[in-house]
């Protein structure tokens, strides 16, 4: 079956410390996304990537960090610098090629990360 | 600075009636539009997509876009309990199909 895989479901982050939540995507879709979804809000922009080795900072980048390897996979990393990740956390992939306005965003199942 | 706003909710509809969510845009070369679902938890999902002016039917829901005012809705029509959950609007801005921008949601209820 393609679609895309967030792992962990849940994640605990002690304070100080960086973790790691991982996307892994088989579509073949050119663009990954992250985004951050507080309680009763909206979807805000973290980073998002059209190619290997290529990303760029969305609306709330600071305290983040994100690695394009491989066009499977866009890892992001929540950082100590992050003071409140407290949040669920969405990866989306989608076609991004000039001419193909017309394409969706697709989601994984999200994290739910959380600072004990 | 570029904006999708929708109508703030929680709306509220008795099952059976028609469900009306709106949702206005800021960037006049927006492409394309989407609604997503998202129930409580959960990751949103694609429901609805549309592109040109004119509605757009698919089952139970109907998406409307006017792009000279800037507005696109989604009823649904028959609502039902399970469509209960909040709407997203989100907005594709470029030639590139990469440059999504949501709005904040639009939380429905329809009550039995």
């Amino acid at each position: 079956d393609g679609g895309i895989t967030q792992s962990p479901k849940y994640l605990f982050r002690k304070e100080g410390q960086n973790v790691t939540l991982s996307c892994e995507q088989n579509l073949n879709h050119d663009a990954m996304y992250w985004y951050r979804q507080d309680p009763g809000q909206g979807l805000r922009l973290i980073y998002y990537s059209q190619i290997v080795n290529d990303f760029q900072k969305g609306d709330i980048a600071e305290g983040y960090s994100v690695s394009r390897e491989k066009k499977e996979s866009f890892p992001l990393t929540v950082t100590s610098a992050q003071k409140n990740p407290t949040a669920f956390y969405l990866c989306a992939s989608s076609i991004a090629r000039r001419g193909h306005p017309h394409t969706e965003a697709f989601f994984g199942q999200g994290t739910r990360l959380t600072v004990v | 600075q570029k904006e999708v706003e929708q109508n703030s909710g929680p709306l509220s509809v008795p099952e059976g009636a028609i469900a009306s969510l709106n949702c206005t845009y800021s960037d006049r070369v927006s492409q394309s539009f989407f609604w997503y679902r998202q129930y409580s938890g959960k990751s949103p999902e694609l429901i609805m997509s549309i592109y040109s002016n004119g509605d757009k039917e698919d089952g139970r829901f109907t998406a409307q876009l006017n792009k000279a005012s800037q507005y696109v809705s989604l009823l649904i029509r028959d609502s039902q309990p399970s469509d209960s959950a909040t709407y997203l609007c989100a907005v594709n801005l470029d030639n590139y199909g990469q440059n999504f921008v949501f709005g904040p949601g639009t939380r429905l209820s329809v009550l039995p």
